[in-house]
């Protein structure tokens, strides 16, 4: 599974709170992606890291900012957590030798 | 941007049965389509992709087709099976695996 982990796993939080999710490779892969998924809306791309302090915007962005400060760790942070950022996110990464992405484990995220 | 379709959203068989999922994309440009399957409560895994010089590819009792003229692709389970019980994400995309656009998913069911 491209040695992608992700923290916290599953995560319960209050609206207006900030949360930070961490994405973690130890594959050395350029290319980052954070996804969410929602029922009827498979994958959306939230935002994307194209290498270190390098990153952009996806379909999802609102409310959600990244940080890439080294190769293995991409961070996503909702600044202001609210109920319509409950859902699961995804991880992935795509670099050299990879045909595809490949996904972390996801994390859970409630937002009450 | 890629705007990918994905039908039915849910197709429930009888095991031994085939299973069919249809995906379309709208650019053009777009050369090269994974398939992922996600079990319940984990990460989505890529089981078949193919490329825009391909028009089949098949591994096992999963086949891949690709009209690019139409563009459409579908994916193809023979002899299904209960473990084949997951959600289904096609993608699509223009530059290898590096941006893909996902359609919405179809959740298969083989009924033993």
């Amino acid at each position: 599974d491209a040695g992608i982990t992700q923290s916290p796993r599953h995560k319960v939080t209050e609206t207006g709170t900030p949360v930070t999710l961490r994405c973690h490779q130890t594959e050395n892969h350029r290319y980052m992606y954070w996804y969410r998924q929602d029922p009827g809306h498979g994958l959306r791309l939230i935002h994307y890291s194209y290498g270190v302090k390098d990153t952009d915007k996806g379909e999802v962005s609102d409310g959600y900012s990244v940080s890439r400060s080294k190769t293995e760790d991409f961070l996503l942070t909702l600044e202001s957590a609210t109920s319509s950022q409950t859902s699961v996110y995804f991880c992935a990464t795509y670099g050299t030798g990879q045909e595809t992405q490949y996904f972390g484990p996801g994390t859970r995220l409630l937002v009450l | 941007g890629e705007n990918v379709e994905q039908h039915p959203s849910t197709l429930s068989v009888q095991e031994g049965d085939s299973a069919v999922i249809k995906c379309t994309y709208s650019d053009s440009a777009s050369n090269y389509f994974p398939w992922y399957k996600q079990e319940l409560g984990k990460r989505p895994q890529l089981i078949i992709d193919i490329r825009s010089n391909v028009g089949e590819k098949k591994d096992q009792r999963i086949a891949v087709t690709l009209n690019k003229t139409a563009k459409h692709f579908s994916l193809h389970i023979t002899e299904t099976q209960p473990e084949d019980s997951a959600v289904y994400f096609c993608a699509a995309s223009n530059n290898a695996g590096n941006m893909l656009t996902f359609g919405g998913g179809t959740r298969l069911m083989v009924k033993p």
